[in-house]
């Protein structure tokens, strides 16, 4: 059964505590994407990776990090830096090259809430 | 930054209804991509039209794209009340752009009413 799997659904933290989401994909997916998404505010870009250990940022990368170290996953830290941390996560991949290669293929999504 | 802007921002129908949903961008485009995204969960793809297409089928979707308006239109024909949810349109960017990021706008909140 192929897919992306991101753990947990729900996750509560206090606020001034490190946080990673977890991103999982058999697809065999080169690329790999994080999207937070706030309400009205759609999708925006966090971090991006193409290969393994090496990632870009995206437009809002402040107060998050990432690591890439299987080609499977790719975790999100969200660090107490990071002011407004509630929100909805989104992980994402493709394949990279080939016919039908811009497609985008996204994981259930976590839903952090910090208080 | 924010590439692509549905319009309008939600829009409530009955079923057996069309529904039109309208993007534009900013920037020139290899190609641009419809999602769609049921409340609380993740997106899923529809629809790919590349920049020399101007027009698209599958199923009951239609998307037709204008690149000298740099719009495109996605149409659900005979919607059902489980079509309810939020559509996204996406696209690349022909230059500035790396490892296969797209550029997703705020969305159409669809509500389809039996």
């Amino acid at each position: 059964d192929g897919g992306i799997t991101q753990s947990p659904k729900y996750l509560f933290r206090k606020e001034g505590q490190n946080v990673t989401l977890s991103c999982e994909q058999n697809l065999n997916h080169d690329a790999m994407y994080w999207y937070r998404q706030d309400p009205g505010q759609g999708l925006r870009l966090i971090y991006y990776s193409q290969i393994v250990n090496d990632f870009q940022k995206g437009d809002i990368a402040e107060g998050y990090s990432v690591s890439r170290e299987k080609k499977e996953s790719f975790p999100l830290t969200v660090t107490s830096a990071q002011k407004n941390p509630t929100a909805f996560y989104l992980c994402a991949s493709r394949i990279m090259g080939g016919e039908g290669s811009y497609e985008q293929y996204f994981g259930p999504g976590t839903r952090l809430t910090v208080t | 930054s924010q590439q692509g802007e549905e319009d309008p921002q939600a829009l409530s129908i009955q079923e057996g209804e069309n529904a039109t949903m309208n993007c534009s961008y900013k920037t020139s485009i290899n190609n641009l991509q419809w999602y769609r995204q049921n409340s609380g969960r993740g997106l899923v793809h529809l629809i790919l039209i590349r920049s020399n297409e101007r027009e698209k089928h599958s199923g009951r979707l239609r998307v037709t794209l204008d690149t000298s308006k740099k719009s495109s239109s996605l149409l659900i024909t005979a919607s059902r009340a489980a079509d309810t949810a939020s559509y996204f349109c996406a696209t690349d960017k022909v230059r500035g752009s790396t490892l296969g990021r797209l550029y997703f706008g705020r969305g159409t909140q669809l509500t389809v009413w039996p």
